[in-house]
């Protein structure tokens, strides 16, 4: 099972919109509604933002939001702030019970 | 609170073995499947391996697949990863990560293991 595609990086100024996209196939995000995105800090282990599409857990900001559209997925980041400055993976449940990952965004805030 | 602690990582030669555990708190451990991930330094996650909460499911990437077996002790709360015919390319640090429909909701801190 192949990686899901990120761009490598995106970036936005403080206050902004930044979407990072997150493409796949029908055998795993077109074909599931079991995508999720995790923020990542350096030396730290990622924290789950986003699950089954466009679902937030408790204490995720609303800033963030997860889409879906045929087989590329998307994360959402509103009023962007300087905390925001992390790794973006997405991820999916994919054929035959795997769980892929995207190669990750580094999103930095200018 | 959830909290999923690693330990057993460290320095092995190529083909060799190692066992990674993860000790949970703070949640019914014996409801939840669990999810090992992977990230090699300066590298992308990548999912490794996942166990239903009876232990009867379990799945694995192709990668490790006949060289990793996971397994888990409800009555110790805890997840294993045995690791044998151990390649350079295995090294990373590895998380144990609690399932939820195919996301994880919580992660520990992760345990480094060098090949």
């Amino acid at each position: 099972q192949s990686a899901l595609t990120q761009p490598p990086s995106a970036s936005g100024s403080p206050g902004q919109s930044v979407a990072i996209s997150c493409t796949g196939t029908s055998s795993d995000v077109g074909g599931y509604n079991y995508v999720s995105w995790y923020q990542q800090h350096p030396g730290k282990a990622p924290k789950l933002m986003i699950y089954e599409v466009n679902k937030r857990p408790s204490g995720v900001p609303d800033r963030f939001s997860g889409s879906k559209s045929g087989n590329t997925a998307s994360l959402t980041v509103s009023g962007l702030q300087a905390e925001d400055e992390a790794d973006y993976y997405c991820s999916s449940f994919a054929v035959s019970n795997q769980w892929v990952f995207g190669g990750g965004t580094k999103l930095t805030v200018l | 609170e959830v909290k999923l602690v690693e330990s057993g990582g460290g320095l092995v030669q190529p083909g060799g073995s190692l066992r990674v555990s993860c000790a949970a708190s703070g949640f019914t451990f014996s409801s939840h499947g669990l999810n090992w991930v992977r990230q090699a330094p300066g590298k992308g996650l990548e999912w490794v391996s996942y166990i239903n909460d009876k232990g009867r499911d379990i799945y694995y990437t192709d990668s490790v697949k006949g060289r990793f077996t996971i397994s888990r002790d409800n009555a110790k709360n805890s997840l294993y990863l045995q690791m044998n015919s151990l390649r350079v390319e295995d090294t990373a640090v590895y998380y144990c990560a609690r399932d939820n429909n195919w996301a994880s909701d919580f992660w520990g801190q992760g345990i480094l293991v060098t090949v």
